[in-house]
């Protein structure tokens, strides 16, 4: 039933390891999206796919690498984990916007809290 | 790169009071979004507004959008408990579906 879910809820590691959060969404939308979210609650993006196609890319280091198979996954694996990526990962999909310009919002996923240790 | 401010970034009010929210931005937006937040969960869609100046009530909460359609408020009448939570605005602009998301207001309704 759930509309965007991700894997794990909760994911503690050590500095230095590789992870990957999963995402999946059962909603039919084009648009997938990786959100982090700090320890002061502020959402920022960091990618965006449309369709499996790549299209927001903001300044993210290198050892994050998004991977979507197909228009219902986007994935998020990180190399190389640090202290500072401790945070909440959110993962959101939507529709295409619709005109004009009609943004039809984000479905969000639960999280996954990444601790760093 | 568009900002959006909400202000207060943090309220804590008895049951029954009101309290209203802004989110301000100099960018114009196509469309602006609030959602709610609960601990452990994501961000939930309450409400988009188009138009400049347009009005949206959704039982107690009333938001309203600019006439430039650069800020937006929320009013919530008779607050309760229930109504606790993370409240972020968000802005789209006009080409393709980024939002950018304002830094939340954590609202805390006391019994």
């Amino acid at each position: 039933d759930t509309a965007v879910s991700q894997t794990p809820k909760y994911l503690v590691t050590q500095m230095g390891n590789d992870k990957s959060i999963k995402c999946e969404q059962n909603l039919g939308h084009d648009t997938m999206y990786w959100y982090k979210q700090d320890s002061k609650k502020f959402l920022k993006i960091m990618f965006s796919y449309n369709n499996k196609e790549l299209i927001i890319n903001e300044t993210v280091p290198n050892r994050f690498s998004p991977k979507s198979p197909d228009k219902a996954h986007l994935n998020l694996h990180i190399n190389s984990l640090e202290l500072g990526d401790s945070a909440v990962y959110f993962c959101a999909s939507s529709r295409l916007p619709g005109q004009p310009y009609i943004n039809y919002g984000y479905t969000f996923g639960s999280g996954t809290r990444l601790t760093v240790v | 790169t568009q900002l959006l401010e909400q202000s207060p970034q943090f309220l804590s009010i008895q049951e029954g009071e009101n309290l209203t929210v802004y989110c301000n931005s100099s960018s114009v937006f196509s469309s602006l979004q609030w959602y709610r937040q609960e601990p452990g969960e994501g961000p939930v869609l309450l409400v988009t507004v188009v138009t400049g100046g347009e009005v949206k009530k959704l039982k107690r909460l009333t938001f309203q959008f600019g006439d430039a359609r650069k800020d937006s408020s929320l009013h919530i009448t008779a607050a309760q408990p229930g109504d606790t939570g993370l409240y972020l605005c968000a802005g789209a602009g006009f080409s393709g579906s980024r939002l950018t998301f304002g830094e939340g207001t954590q609202l805390t309704v006391n019994p």
